[in-house]
């Protein structure tokens, strides 16, 4: 089955910092990912997404880079604000129907 | 603009009695749709996933089933709920085109709790 997982099951940074979450796939064939956020008692919410044949795409105040050749993804969050606090999941498909999640990073921003 | 609605928000129920959670979209047509469950603390685990009017795929094999009777509305039930259903459901839609990846997009989902 497909594994996706994250290298840092929580994340402190400071308000003003940058932060960097982390996540592994296990699939070479996947060809879409993306990052959500989840605050807490809501649905994940879209943050960004990459296709296979990009290794960095932009959006504000977030960037993703994806390394196919180690299979690693990152979502990195510029100049992290207390509202970034929540937990991100990255997904992955190589069928657009079927996605798998990753267990999620819980971000804490130290005001 | 596209919205998804899922209801009720939070559900308690006893053992053994019937569910039904109900997701419907707006804005879009012919879209994808899905039910999640959410464990505390875990991932999200895919339940079921509709391309279509009438078609259901089932990942997880269960006492859960999913109907789709309008093109907008993906439906959850369950004749008989156990103690193991408890969790957060969550229903997702994504645009139905063949040939490119389309990002999924969630509802708030129902915190079910079975007693």
């Amino acid at each position: 089955g497909e594994s996706v997982g994250l290298h840092l099951p929580t994340l402190s940074v400071q308000e003003g910092d940058n932060s960097i979450i982390n996540c592994a796939y296990s699939n070479s064939a996947s060809d879409y990912f993306i990052w959500y956020k989840q605050e807490s008692g809501k649905g994940p919410q879209f943050i960004i997404d990459i296709r296979s044949n990009m290794d960095k795409r932009q959006g504000q105040r977030v960037t993703v880079l994806l390394n196919k050749t180690v299979k690693h993804l990152s979502l990195q969050i510029a100049a992290t604000q207390p509202g970034d606090s929540a937990v991100y999941f990255c997904a992955e498909t190589n069928t657009g129907n079927q996605f798998y999640f990753g267990t999620g990073t819980s971000l804490t921003v130290i005001p | 603009s596209q919205t998804i609605h899922q209801w009720p928000a939070t559900l308690v129920q006893p053992v053994g009695s019937p569910l039904s959670l109900e997701c419907t979209v707006e804005g879009t047509s012919n879209p994808n749709l899905y039910w999640y469950r959410q464990a505390a603390g875990r991932g999200l685990q895919l339940l079921f996933y509709s391309v279509g009017i009438g078609q259901i795929s089932s990942e997880v094999p269960q006492n859960l089933s999913a109907s789709r009777p309008q093109d907008r509305q993906f439906i959850l039930s369950s004749k008989k709920l156990l103690l193991s259903d408890s969790g957060f459901y969550l229903c997702a839609w994504s645009g139905n085109r063949k040939y490119s990846n389309q990002p999924q997009h969630f509802g708030d989902g129902t915190r079910l709790s079975i007693l």
